[in-house]
């Protein structure tokens, strides 16, 4: 089973709203990832968590604001959003712990994505 | 330059025929090598990846990866509307803890019956 579920599918959100994305895996992984997406554009990596802990944010503006509760799932909170926030937001996982003496296998699995619209 | 490029495409061919798209990428440390489908709307759905130089082979799908050249390809073969998507490569360099991926700016393949 290589699923990451994601929700909402779809989310309509106002500028001055307060909204969460909600992202599960349950493959064991230790890293997760959110991502941003622009149309005819490649994902656009936003911030990693590895085993739990905030490993890499890609200056992102604080009005996104990611939290990892537990290693299935991670949340993005998100606060005062602008139009040019619009977007499809991909959240991934990885297997992120030395297997067996080997290195870290970053091979990421994506969820279907939620995609936002700021008004 | 970009690390990784990706032939811009768009690639148009005729059900059956045999597809071939290709990255090129600049950076050594690169060791796994993926292969993403994505259709209009939906997320990146891992095809294939491979681990250092070589082939590999799964269905119609075959994966190449040249790191002499830094180059990398994706080989459909017979190739079906379904196949309509946009096909991303990603490359990555071993990290001991979690570390980024490096995409192509994607391909986009029709497939007309």
């Amino acid at each position: 089973d290589t699923e990451v579920t994601q929700t909402p599918k779809h989310l309509v959100m106002g500028m001055t709203n307060k909204k969460s994305l909600k992202c599960e895996q349950h493959m064991g992984h230790r890293a997760m990832y959110w991502y941003k997406q622009k149309a005819k554009k490649p994902p656009e990596l936003m911030f990693v968590y590895s085993y739990e802990k905030l490993s890499i944010n890609e200056s992102v503006p604080s009005r996104f604001s990611p939290e990892c509760p537990n290693s299935s799932l991670l949340n993005l909170h998100l606060h005062a959003l602008q139009p040019e926030d619009s977007a499809l937001y991909l959240c991934a996982s990885s297997q992120d712990r030395p297997d067996r003496g080997r290195l870290a296998k970053n091979i990421q699995y994506f969820g279907a994505g939620t995609r936002l619209s700021v008004l | 330059q970009k690390e990784v490029e990706q032939d811009p495409g768009p690639l148009s061919v005729p059900e059956g025929a045999i597809v071939s798209l290709n990255c090129t990428y600049s950076n050594s440390a690169f060791q796994y090598f993926m292969w993403y489908r994505q259709y209009s709307r939906k997320g990146p759905e891992l095809l294939m990846y491979t681990y250092s130089s070589g082939n590999k082979e799964d269905g119609r799908f075959t994966a190449q990866v040249d790191k002499s050249s830094k180059y990398i390809s994706l080989f459909i073969r017979d190739s079906q509307p379904s196949d309509s998507a946009t096909y991303l490569c990603a490359m990555s360099a071993i990290y001991t803890n979690a570390g980024k991926s490096t995409f192509g700016d994607g391909t986009t393949l029709t497939v007309k019956p």
